[in-house]
């Protein structure tokens, strides 16, 4: 079954850009869409990047999302980080009509 | 304003049953798959199960196939979740979720709701 695989855990400064990865188990990552969801404490998710790279109104262009074939992996980066970003992130994809999970990372901005 | 809105969940003994509904409203209902994520206290998320607009193609992950059935009702923009022979391991906040297609060839998720709770705890 497809996979995908998450650092635990992020942390990095006010100001400063983190990259948390996202790399798939088998086949290429670059054959589905990949979103990113930004969780925060008690609530839903929501989306920060969907179709890989596309961001939905609202979210600051701070955040960004990329694909990297030759490492069959995706990226979130968020640069001038602020402490409203300190949260759970979650990249997400399908494969064979199921839809699959990374196990998250947590993003703590000190 | 696109609305998700769940009930059902509560405590139930492993091996019984329970019916999750989910609401919806501020969008037309049967031009969207929808979905049932999961998350266990302190865990990731899970997909758990999606449905066509049409309820023509259904999918469900592998840990809650032959037990969980999917369903909706675009006449009561609703969407529901059978759960059958629970397991302490279904423990988890059930989140509904609408996909940004009306199939199952892209999954996105665009809405959740706030989930519903279920236990399973003898």
């Amino acid at each position: 079954n497809f996979m995908l695989t998450q650092p635990h855990s992020v942390s990095e400064s006010p100001g400063k850009t983190v990259t948390i990865s996202c790399t798939g188990s088998s086949g290429s990552i670059a054959s589905n869409y990949v979103q990113w969801y930004q969780q925060r404490p008690g609530s839903a998710p929501t989306t920060v990047i969907y179709e890989d790279n596309q961001r939905p109104s609202g979210v600051p262009d701070r955040f960004s999302g990329s694909i990297d074939s030759s490492s069959n992996s995706a990226s979130l980066t968020i640069s001038g980080l602020k402490t409203e970003d300190e949260a759970d992130y979650y990249c997400q994809s399908y494969d064979s009509s199921k839809g699959v999970f990374g196990g998250g990372t947590k993003l703590t901005v000190l | 304003e696109v609305q998700l809105v769940e009930s059902g969940g509560g405590l139930v003994q492993p091996g019984r049953s329970l019916r999750l509904s989910c609401a919806a409203s501020g969008f037309t209902f049967d031009d969207y798959a929808m979905h049932w994520v999961r998350q266990a206290p302190g865990k990731g998320l899970e997909w758990v199960s999606g449905i066509s607009w049409n309820s023509g193609s259904i999918g469900y992950a592998d840990s809650v196939k032959g037990r969980f059935t999917i369903s909706r009702d675009n006449a009561k923009n609703s969407l529901y979740l059978q759960m059958n022979s629970l397991r302490a391991e279904d423990t988890a906040l059930y989140y509904c979720a609408r996909g940004s297609n009306p199939g199952l060839l892209v999954f996105r998720f665009d809405y959740w709701g706030q989930g519903t709770l279920v236990t399973v705890s003898s």
